[in-house]
């Protein structure tokens, strides 16, 4: 159980244009759900919080009007990229914090965006 | 603001060493602590959780880790490692924030074990 999905794991598109990720918890609800970057060697980075059926909160630093996120349902959640730049090139990973339970998160495979 | 501190950055045992992973943060108030574990072209799995009560949690794999609230610590023990081991490790913390529980990690502890 808990397993969280990733659409696409890789994408690769040229710089200007917009990339969609979905990220689903696909046997459990989950009101709140997590967008993190991770860099390579290091942590991962909190780039906002989601919660169903009201606005993301983002982190500081985090620019809201790049990154859209929609959580319109109890098990998916949406990271757009928008006007994608190089330097937006990352591994993205979601994860689904579920309704009832305990605080523990469960991750998605993460989903490796290039911008070229 | 909250912050994670794994002071292990980059561990190499030979396989049956003891194992023992730093992790301290900053935050006084109410917590949640994890250890995250993430093998090589894997995504991040739960090791193991302390939420209240004793201080000493058991996870999977043989892992355990002991909360010390006056150290803020949350370090992650393993009396024998095996080659399997070899991850990523990451240390979070949830923090009670205006209501909601905020998650921060550290930045990872890369295990290498030597068969």
């Amino acid at each position: 159980g808990a397993v969280v999905s990733q659409h696409p794991s890789r994408v690769i598109c040229k710089s200007g244009t917009s990339v969609k990720i979905e990220c689903r918890s696909l046997d459990f609800q989950a009101t709140t759900m997590f967008w993190y970057r991770q860099f390579p060697k290091k942590s991962l980075m909190l780039m906002a919080t989601s919660n169903e059926g009201s606005k993301a909160t983002y982190e500081q630093g985090v620019e809201k009007d790049k990154f859209l996120i929609n959580h319109a349902s109890l098990t998916l959640s949406t990271l757009t990229v928008t006007s994608a730049h190089p330097e937006d090139s990352s591994f993205y990973i979601c994860s689904a914090r579920p309704t009832s339970g305990t605080y523990e998160q469960y991750f998605g495979p993460g989903t490796r965006l290039t911008v070229t | 603001a909250q912050s994670v501190s794994q002071h292990n950055h980059h561990v190499i045992l030979s396989e049956a060493a003891s194992l023992e992973l730093g992790c301290n943060y900053s935050y006084g108030g109410t917590v949640n602590l994890f250890w995250y574990v993430q093998y090589p072209g894997q995504h991040l799995q739960l090791l193991l959780k302390y939420f209240s009560g004793d201080p000493l949690v058991k996870g999977i794999k043989g892992f355990e880790a002991e909360f010390i609230k006056s150290k803020f610590s949350f370090n992650l023990r393993k009396p024998s490692v095996q080659w399997s081991d070899t991850a990523e490790y990451f240390c979070a913390v949830n923090a009670l924030v205006g209501g909601s529980y905020i998650p921060t990690f550290g930045r990872g502890t890369s295990l290498i074990v030597h068969p």
